[in-house]
């Protein structure tokens, strides 16, 4: 089974802050996604990550950047982080192939706080 | 630009009743439609998925949806609802070939009454 692990399940922070979220997938998945998840929007892309050190910006990719340094592991940061950022994270992983789209596995989310 | 818009925020069923949960899709070209289920504070699970063959997709626990062009809709059905499928639900539709790109509806939440 893939898998698919979130380095917090809850996290609160203060205003400011640099935040780092840490995902991990073990199916050897070239796509890897970050959404926020708010109630009433469903699920918003903020960056995408094709390939190691390559990256793509989503629709929401404001305040967010990202890294991908090795294959299985992709980290959403927030730079500075304000109220409005208050969400649930969720990091999805996928197989890539020419031509052909495959599900998406996600994690178990990390929600976050900031006070 | 490719959308999904899924009917009801929110809708309850009786136990053994029958599920429906609606979607309806945007799109260019024809799509591949996913439903994924959320059960509370876990991630999204797919259900199952439509990539162009049989327009009638079974899933897992008893999901089934089915592929309707001239509706443009991926409805949800479930004969009987039990209380183990309480929980959201969310339609997804992408491209064939920039599988890169999923639109997620904005999710149903489903309340199963006993």
């Amino acid at each position: 089974d893939v898998k698919v692990t979130q380095s917090s399940r809850y996290l609160v922070k203060r205003t400011g802050e640099k935040v780092f979220l840490e995902c991990v997938q073990d199916m050897d998945h070239e796509n890897m996604f970050w959404y926020r998840q708010d109630p009433g929007l469903g699920l918003r892309l903020i960056y995408f990550s094709y390939d190691v050190k390559m990256k793509e910006k989503g629709d929401i990719p404001e305040g967010y950047s990202v890294s991908r340094e090795k294959k299985e592991r992709f980290s959403l940061i927030l730079e500075s982080a304000s109220t409005n950022q208050t969400s649930m994270y969720l990091c999805a992983s996928s197989l890539w192939r020419q031509g052909i789209t495959y599900e998406q596995y996600f994690g178990p989310g990390t929600r976050l706080t900031v006070t | 630009a490719q959308s999904v818009t899924q009917l009801g925020s929110h809708v309850s069923v009786s136990e053994g009743a029958l599920v429906l949960l609606r979607c309806n899709y945007s799109s260019s070209v024809p799509p591949y439609l996913f439903w994924y289920v959320q059960y509370p504070n876990q991630g999204l699970q797919l259900l199952l998925k439509y990539t162009s063959a049989a327009t009638l997709v079974k899933g897992i626990n008893g999901f089934e949806a089915e592929f309707k062009k001239s509706e443009t809709s991926f409805h949800l059905t479930k004969p009987s609802a039990h209380m183990s499928d309480a929980a959201e639900y969310f339609c997804a539709v992408t491209l064939p070939y920039n599988g890169n790109q999923f639109y997620f509806g904005t999710g149903t939440s489903l309340t199963v009454i006993p």
